[in-house]
């Protein structure tokens, strides 16, 4: 169990363009998604936190206005990253939230990378 | 600010010694604690989760806690060479919405 996946796994899009990464908790019910993102030999940083059916919560010097996330159902979370730039091209990496201790569970993570 | 720190490495051990990996955190608020193991370009891999003091031990993976050193370990025994790969610690505390606070990743690497 606790399996999430990411689609898609990897996109090449051009400057200006948006893309969309979808992350699933195939098989539980997640209330809380988290939207990391990872630059080569570098921490995990978390982005923001999702919650299903109210607004995410950004980390600071996130602009919301370009990531926009979007939590529609207790197993669905979107990242939409707008008039994505070069400098925008990391490795974008979510997670679920199962069970009372809250353990998140990774998705393989989506490669953007932004020609 | 809540911090959680870990020797950044490369530790290096001989394949079937065992591995002994260490993280301190800061915040005393901290409830859950969470080894997560990273491979190179891919995503972290929960392996280990504890929430109280003492050892949990799960196949060749033992995790342990001492809340008041606020010290969380993670002990591989009989280490393999696809044992070779990043691992972090992370604590979450319910009064931080149940994010993840990550240390910065242990290299490690299981030589033949």
């Amino acid at each position: 169990g606790a399996v999430v996946s990411q689609h898609p796994s990897w996109v090449i899009c051009k400057s200006g363009t948006s893309v969309k990464i979808e992350c699933r908790s195939l098989d539980f019910q997640a209330t809380t998604m988290f939207w990391y993102r990872q630059f080569p030999k570098q921490s995990l940083m978390l982005m923001a936190t999702s919650n299903e059916g109210s607004k995410a919560t950004y980390e600071q010097g996130v602009e919301k206005d370009k990531f926009l996330i979007n939590h529609a159902s207790l197993t669905l979370s979107t990242l939409t990253v707008t008039s994505a730039h070069p400098e925008d091209s990391s490795f974008y990496i979510c997670s679920a939230g199962r069970g009372a201790n809250n353990e998140q569970f990774f998705g393989p993570g989506t490669r953007l990378t932004v020609l | 600010q809540k911090e959680v720190e870990q020797n950044s490495g490369p530790l290096s051990v001989p394949e079937g010694a065992i591995a002994s990996l260490n993280c301190t955190y800061s915040d005393r608020g901290s409830q859950s604690f969470f080894w997560y193991r990273q491979y190179s370009g891919k995503s972290p891999e929960l392996i280990m989760s504890i929430y109280s003091n003492g050892d949990k031990e799960d196949g060749r993976f033992t995790a342990q806690l001492n809340k008041a050193s606020q010290y969380v370990s993670l002990l591989i025994r009989d280490s393999q060479p696809s044992d070779s790969a990043t691992y972090l610690c992370a604590a979450s505390s319910t009064g931080g919405g149940n994010k993840l606070t990550f240390g910065t990743g242990t290299q490690l690497k299981v030589e033949l």
